[in-house]
């Protein structure tokens, strides 16, 4: 079966950095990509890889690992805004977007 | 204003009833999707659409039925409405196969009595 990983729940502190962890089984792989959702509200898109490597986007990056079936997403300077679930979602080989729970991220003063 | 707007945002029904939820999208995107979200899981796809003759059940469509009644809409239904249907309900649009960036309307929160 197809499966995506990643920890339920992540607690930082403002201005620090903090790395929210995926590891994916799936069916084929078309890209990985990062979603940010804050509490009642719609995903919106924050990151996509396709190729290995590390991907910087402002205070944000992301790393894919194909060999490893593994992605990161780093968040640098941590503000109270970023506290949200960060969802983790993969394209098999059907071009589907498979979906992880999400983490959720709280952020402490 | 929203690109991707959903109607309505908030919801209570009871058990058996017949209830539409209504999508649409200013994005000119020709791929449209329903997906709902409980808690501790990750989104799951109920149906998509990549044009308007073009209707695919996904991962979890037993129970609804969708219509896509135009290029900018998508409705899902629930013929006959069940309790653990209770959920948060997305409408989303992507441009394309590849790159397939979604674009998430605000939601409907749909609670079955």
């Amino acid at each position: 079966g197809q499966n995506i990983d990643q920890p339920t729940e992540m607690t930082a502190t403002e201005g620090a950095i903090v790395q929210i962890n995926c590891t994916y089984q799936t069916s084929g792989f078309n890209g990985l990509f990062w979603y940010q959702q804050h509490a009642g509200e719609a995903p919106t898109f924050l990151s996509y890889n396709v190729l290995d490597g590390l991907e910087e986007k402002g205070r944000f990056s992301s790393f894919l690992s194909r060999s490893k079936g593994y992605s990161y997403l780093l968040l640098k300077e941590l503000q109270m805004k970023d506290s949200a679930s960060y969802l983790c979602a993969v394209m098999d080989s059907n071009y589907q977007l498979i979906w992880g729970a999400g983490t959720k991220l709280i952020i402490k003063p | 204003d929203a690109d991707v707007t959903q109607t309505p945002r908030n919801r209570i029904t009871k058990t058996g009833k017949r209830i539409m939820l209504e999508c649409s999208q200013t994005k000119g995107h020709d791929r449209m999707y329903w997906y709902r979200q409980d808690p501790g899981l990750g989104l799951r796809l109920i149906y998509y659409s990549f044009d308007v003759k073009d209707i695919n059940k996904g991962e979890i469509s037993d129970g609804y039925s969708v219509s896509r009644q135009a290029q900018a809409k998508f409705s899902l239904s629930l013929e006959s409405a069940i309790p653990n249907q209770t959920a948060l309900y997305f409408c989303a649009t992507s441009e394309s196969r590849d790159a397939n960036i979604q674009y998430f309307g605000a939601g409907t929160r749909l609670s079955v009595l």
